[in-house]
């Protein structure tokens, strides 16, 4: 069945980059997403990539999509106290369109 | 539009009581998901609902649960009886078909079986 990965944590400085990778097993998704929760919250839409593009910029934000390798990234530039959050990859499983999340990828902030 | 709304926000019970957590979607959306989010488990898919219709309840971990959409306006995630290992952050979301996969989700309730 589809699995989705991603490491559990990942410690960067205020101000440096963060990249958050996730790989996934199903070959035929259409979007690609990645959601984040900030404490005590739920889940947010933060970007989304069409299977059909390789990269995707949205201001800090930066999608990379390697179809081949079946790897999907999130990009953080100039990194801030506001994006610790738990970030989600998530991928439509075609059989029946629903998300198959990842375990999430909690991010902290060292200043 | 409001966004998906869940209640209670948080909720304390004793073992083997029962437990009603509710969620109002954002209207107009004909997908309606339950989700239950562990530290050890991460975020898991309980069951969802198309058009009111449950369709894939495999998630639902035991008899204990149940979940109902007796409109499209209202869906409810029962346990009865809880127990501790119940105790979860219970997630209800939301989204219109034909417009991607985007889930739109409610804030929570975080449950403590005592």
């Amino acid at each position: 069945g589809e699995d989705v990965e991603q490491s559990l944590f990942l410690s960067v400085r205020e101000g440096d980059s963060s990249v958050i990778n996730c790989t996934y097993t199903d070959s035929s998704s259409t979007y690609l997403y990645w959601y984040k929760q900030e404490p005590g919250a739920g889940l947010q839409l933060l970007t989304y990539i069409f299977s059909n593009m390789d990269m995707k910029q949205d201001q800090r934000l930066t999608v990379l999509l390697n179809k081949k390798d079946k790897h999907l990234s999130l990009r953080i530039a100039d990194t801030q106290t506001g994006d610790s959050a738990i970030y989600f990859c998530a991928v439509p499983r075609d059989s029946n369109y629903q998300l198959i999340w990842g375990a999430g990828t909690k991010l902290i902030i060292k200043p | 539009d409001a966004g998906v709304i869940q209640s209670p926000r948080h909720e304390v019970t004793e073992m083997g009581q029962e437990v009603t957590l509710r969620c109002k979607p954002i209207s107009g959306h004909d997908y309606l998901f339950w989700y239950r989010q562990t530290m050890m488990r991460g975020l898991e898919l309980l069951i969802y609902f198309n058009n009111n219709v449950p369709i894939d309840d495999s998630g639902m971990p035991e008899d204990r649960f149940s979940a109902k959409m007796p409109n499209a306006s209202f869906s409810t995630l029962k346990i009865q009886p809880s127990e501790p290992r119940d105790s979860a952050v219970y997630f209800c979301a939301s989204r219109a078909s034909g417009q991607g996969y985007e889930a739109f989700f409610g804030q929570g309730t975080r449950l403590t079986v005592v």
